[in-house]
C-alpha cells in the first residue's frame, strides 16, 4: 500500500539559509500534518492543512511557512535557519479531518543546520 | 511535552518478559494513540483507543484507557529484541484534530 512520502530524507544547511521540505500524502487523504521532533524530544505539532486550507497551527516559528497544493502535497518552507531548527520533521496524512482519524506518518526528513 | 507524562522514561527487560508503560493526559480526549519509533526513524502507529473504550488488543499489545484517571497503559507481552524502541502515546483532545505527544518511554529488550 502507498505510504506518505517525504523528501528529501536528509538535508544539511548552513545557518541563515532556507530549506523546503516536501510531503506527499497517501492517495485520497485530504489532511496533512507537520510535526517537529528535536533530539531526544517528543514530536511537536507545527501546522495542518485540510482541503488545501490551513486548519490548525501549533508551535511553528514565524520563519516557517507551509501550504498544501491542489494535488494535496504539502511543502514546509523554513527561512533564516537556526541551529535549533535541527530536527526530524514528520509529515502525516489522514483521510479526513475528523476526530477519529488515524494519522499515517512519513519516514521524516532529518534536517541538520550547521 | 504538550500533554502529560509517560512513565517510566526508560525500561530494560529480558526477552520474554512483559513491558508496561503508562501515559497520563490533562483534559478530555477524543481518542488516544500509541506509536513506536526505532532510533531516529519514523513513527509507526500501533493502536488507537477511543474515549468510550476501556481496553483494546492487537497481537501482543494490550492498551487500556481510564478516562476518570486520565491515563492509559500499553502492555507488550512476551517481548522480543525487535520490540526495542521508544513508545509514545499521543492524544487527540476533544474538539481538536492534531496529535499531542507524550515524552515517550524507551524500551530495551535484552536477548
Amino acid at each position: 500500500a502507498a505510504g506518505v512520502i517525504q523528501s528529501p530524507r536528509h538535508l544539511i544547511k548552513e545557518k541563515r539559509e532556507t530549506a523546503t521540505l516536501k510531503c506527499y500524502p497517501i492517495p485520497r487523504h485530504d489532511t496533512v500534518y507537520w510535526y517537529q521532533q528535536g533530539p531526544g524530544q517528543d514530536p511537536q505539532f507545527l501546522i495542518s492543512f485540510y482541503e488545501k486550507m490551513q486548519s490548525d497551527k501549533g508551535s511553528i516559528p514565524d520563519r516557517f511557512s507551509a501550504q498544501q497544493f491542489s494535488d494535496y502535497h504539502s511543502e514546509l518552507n523554513m527561512s533564516s535557519l537556526e541551529l535549533g531548527d535541527s530536527a526530524l520533521y514528520f509529515c502525516a496524512s489522514s483521510a479526513t479531518s475528523g476526530f477519529d482519524n488515524e494519522q499515517f506518518f512519513g519516514p521524516g526528513t532529518r534536517l541538520t543546520v550547521l | 511535552s504538550q500533554q502529560g507524562e509517560e512513565d517510566p522514561q526508560a525500561l530494560s527487560i529480558q526477552e520474554g518478559e512483559n513491558a508496561t508503560m503508562n501515559c497520563s493526559y490533562k483534559t478530555s480526549i477524543n481518542n488516544l494513540q500509541w506509536y513506536r519509533q526505532n532510533s531516529g526513524r519514523g513513527l509507526v502507529h500501533l493502536i488507537l483507543i477511543r474515549s468510550n473504550e476501556r481496553e483494546k488488543h492487537s497481537g501482543r499489545l494490550r492498551v487500556t484507557l481510564d478516562t476518570s484517571k486520565k491515563s492509559s497503559s500499553l502492555l507488550i507481552t512476551a517481548s522480543r529484541a525487535a520490540d526495542t524502541a521508544s513508545y509514545f502515546c499521543a492524544t487527540v483532545y476533544s474538539n481538536d484534530y492534531k496529535l499531542s505527544f507524550g515524552a515517550g518511554t524507551t524500551v530495551t529488550v535484552r536477548a
